[in-house]
C-alpha cells in the first residue's frame, strides 16, 4: 500500500511569490491535515480537509489556504510569500474516523527568499 | 498555537540503556501518539493509544496513555544506534460535533545514542 506522497520535495521562492504544494493520501483514507515545522514553533496545525470540506483550521493568516479533490488528494497555497514561510510542510492522511491514525509524508521542503 | 510540554527536551545516552520520555498537557486527549522523525524525513508513527490506562508495545518501544487523559510517556529499551531521531508525542481530542480534531505536538525529545 502506497504512503503519503507529497511533491515536491523541494522548493525555493522569492518574498512575494505564492506556491502551490500537493499532498496525495494513503489509498481509502479520507481525510488530510496540513502541519508546518519549523524550528522555533514546531509542529504548527494549518487545516484539514475531509470529503473535500475543510474541517478544522489552525490559526494561520488567510494567506494559507487548501482544497481537497473528490480523489481526496489535497493542495495547500501560500499566497505573498514572507520570508518567515520558509519551513518544512507536512501532510498527514487518515481515515478521518473518530481515533484514525494519522500517518505523514516526507514533506514539502519551502525556503523564501 | 497550543502545545504540549515533551521532556527531556534531549537525551545522549549509551547503547543498550533504556530511554523514557514524556508529554504532559492542561487539556484532556482522547488519543495520545508517538511519531519518531529522522532528519530530511516526515513523522513516523510508531504507537497510538485510544484509551486512558492501556499499555502498548511495538518492539522494545511501550508506551502508556495517563489515567488522567493529559500525559503520556514513552520507553526504549536496550537501545540501539537506529533509535537515534526527534521523538514526538501528540494529543488529539474530539471537537464539539464529535469529529476527530487536529493532533497537537509536543516540541521533540532528541535522542542520541552512542554505540
Amino acid at each position: 500500500k502506497a504512503g503519503v506522497t507529497q511533491t515536491p520535495r523541494y522548493l525555493i521562492k522569492t518574498r512575494g511569490q505564492q506556491v502551490t504544494l500537493s499532498c496525495s493520501p494513503i489509498s481509502g483514507h479520507r481525510s488530510v491535515s496540513w502541519y508546518q515545522q519549523t524550528p522555533g514553533q514546531g509542529l504548527q496545525f494549518l487545516f484539514e480537509y475531509f470529503s473535500e470540506t475543510q474541517r478544522n483550521k489552525g490559526n494561520f493568516p488567510g494567506r494559507f489556504s487548501g482544497r481537497q479533490f473528490s480523489n481526496s488528494r489535497s493542495e495547500m497555497n501560500v499566497s505573498t510569500l514572507e520570508l518567515g514561510d520558509s519551513a518544512l510542510y507536512l501532510c498527514a492522511s487518515s481515515l478521518g474516523d473518530r481515533g484514525g491514525d494519522a500517518f505523514f509524508g516526507q514533506g514539502t521542503r519551502l525556503t523564501v527568499v | 498555537g497550543q502545545q504540549l510540554n515533551q521532556s527531556p527536551q534531549s537525551m545522549f545516552i549509551q547503547e543498550g540503556e533504556d530511554v523514557s520520555m514524556n508529554c504532559t498537557s492542561s487539556s484532556i486527549f482522547n488519543t495520545w501518539l508517538w511519531y519518531k522523525q529522522e532528519p530530511g524525513e516526515g513523522p513516523v508513527l510508531l504507537i497510538a493509544l485510544y484509551k486512558a490506562g492501556e499499555l502498548t508495545s511495538n518492539g522494545r518501544l511501550t508506551a502508556q496513555f495517563g489515567i488522567t487523559r493529559k500525559d503520556s510517556f514513552l520507553n526504549i529499551s536496550a537501545s540501539i544506534p537506529s533509535d537515534v531521531g526527534i521523538y514526538f508525542c501528540a494529543g488529539q481530542a474530539f471537537n464539539y460535533g464529535g469529529s476527530q480534531g487536529n493532533l497537537i505536538f509536543g516540541k521533540g525529545t532528541k535522542l542520541s545514542v552512542k554505540p
